[in-house]
């Protein structure tokens, strides 16, 4: 088990750009979670998804963020137009049904 | 509303001496709680969780944690730290929508 896989590791843009964070959830993981994490504000679940169906996204800061799941074991999240107040660890989550979150290494994103 | 609090920013103690992590927590019904830890440049690895039946839960790397309905309360311990404990502990709560509190970071003397 590869556990949860992010990409890229590490972004580093310039303001206004757009920018797409990548995750492959674990196999047989029907719960696929967002999550921002930042000194002033801890870890922010920002979307998630059940059976690649977003159900909640309430986190979702504004409208220049996005998530999709175009199948079971992709998802992506784009930010456009990046600004710097995004730079953020992102981290995404995968879980099945009665189980806790395995978490990725994350996405260390800053925008310049 | 959920919400979970870590009132220790930061803790330090001396390598060989026990462990207390307080974690605090506000949840409408019988709550998922769990211990996740953080190692610098890493995503966050489960320690331990709490859904039902015995208030004393054991993890992995000799932690441990009770649950007390009574003082909403789910404290993590351990009795003897090691060097490489020095990391940031999260306590969480939750079915789905799971809320984390800010952490605290464990420092090690040696």
């Amino acid at each position: 088990d590869a556990g949860v896989i992010q990409s890229p590791r590490h972004e580093v843009t310039e303001m206004g750009q757009e920018v797409t964070l990548r995750c492959k959830p674990i196999s047989g993981h029907d719960y696929l979670f967002w999550y921002r994490q930042t000194m002033m504000r801890g870890l922010e679940l920002l979307i998630y998804f059940n059976n690649n169906v977003p159900i909640d996204d309430s986190g979702m800061p504004e409208d220049r963020f996005s998530a999709k799941m175009p199948n079971a074991s992709f998802s992506t999240l784009k930010i456009q137009p990046s600004e710097p107040r995004d730079s953020a660890v992102y981290f995404c989550a995968s879980s099945r049904v009665g189980s806790p979150l395995h978490f990725g290494n994350g996405t260390r994103l800053t925008v310049t | 509303a959920q919400s979970v609090t870590q009132p220790d920013i930061h803790i330090t103690v001396s390598e060989g001496a026990s462990l207390e992590l307080r974690c605090n927590y506000s949840y409408g019904a019988t709550p998922y709680l769990f211990w996740y830890v953080q190692s610098p440049g890493q995503g966050l690895q489960l320690l331990l969780k709490y859904f039902s039946g015995d208030t004393l839960v054991q993890g992995i790397k000799g932690f441990e944690a009770e649950f007390k309905r009574s003082q909403s309360s789910f404290n993590l311990r351990k009795p003897s730290v090691h060097w490489s404990d020095a990391a940031e502990y999260f306590c969480a709560v939750g079915a789905l929508n799971i809320i984390f509190g800010k952490g605290t970071r464990l420092h090690i003397l040696p």
